[in-house]
């Protein structure tokens, strides 16, 4: 089955700096990426997803890249505010099939003000 | 529509009692799933239903554990004899039944076994 590792698992940054989470998959077969922010005590929430036929997509502060060759993808984030602060998931999933999404462990993110 | 709501939001019982959860998805999606998330992990995908066929259960839902969509629309979880190990965050998500499509989160339903 698909395996997703998701590094690092704790990010501090200063506010207004920019902060990375990486994320790798070993199903080459996973075609839908998505991220989700989960403050504590909520639901996890979808911020970006990307598929695999395109290999960067940006949302206002929020970009996703992805690299289908190494299988791995990330999420950037610029100008970082305090409201950002949360933990982040990675996901992949394959279309093909029943659309399983498989999580990595997570990033907790703290934008230091 | 409100989203994806999920009930009891937390629910304490002794070890050995059976807790049963209610996942309502939002109207328009056919796909829906359990997860179950316990602290500094993800969520981990526990079983999937299309409409009222349920199509995949994970290995890790043994056979204390029981899901079912009777009408297509809303979707319970049932734990018999509760585990010390059962205590987590179980979550509910639907989507659409369409190829590359998100998943939209309830709040979960918190369990604690005394």
């Amino acid at each position: 089955g698909e395996n997703v590792e998701q590094h690092p698992s704790t990010l501090s940054v200063q506010e207004g700096d920019s902060a990375v989470i990486k994320c790798t998959y070993s199903d080459s077969a996973s075609n839908y990426f998505p991220w989700y922010k989960q403050e504590l005590g909520k639901r996890p929430q979808l911020i970006i997803d990307i598929r695999s036929n395109v290999g960067e997509k940006k949302d206002q502060r929020i970009a996703v890249t992805l690299n289908k060759t190494a299988k791995h993808f990330s999420l950037h984030i610029t100008e970082t505010q305090p409201e950002d602060s949360a933990v982040y998931f990675c996901a992949a999933s394959n279309s093909g099939g029943y659309q399983k999404v498989t999580f990595g462990t997570g990033t907790k993110l703290q934008v230091i003000p | 529509d409100t989203g994806v709501s999920q009930n009891p939001r937390h629910k304490i019982t002794k070890r050995g009692q059976n807790v049963t959860f209610r996942c309502d998805p939002i109207s328009e999606h056919n796909r829906l799933y359990w997860y179950r998330q316990t602290l500094g992990q993800g969520p981990e995908f526990l079983t999937y239903f299309q409409n009222e066929a349920q199509l995949e259960k994970s290995r890790l839902l043994s056979d204390r554990f029981s899901a079912e969509r009777p009408k297509g629309s809303f979707s319970t979880l049932e734990i018999q004899r509760t585990e010390q190990g059962d205590s987590a965050m179980y979550l509910c998500a639907s989507s659409l039944d369409s190829a590359l499509r998100p998943q939209h989160f309830g709040d979960g339903t918190r369990l604690s076994i005394l």
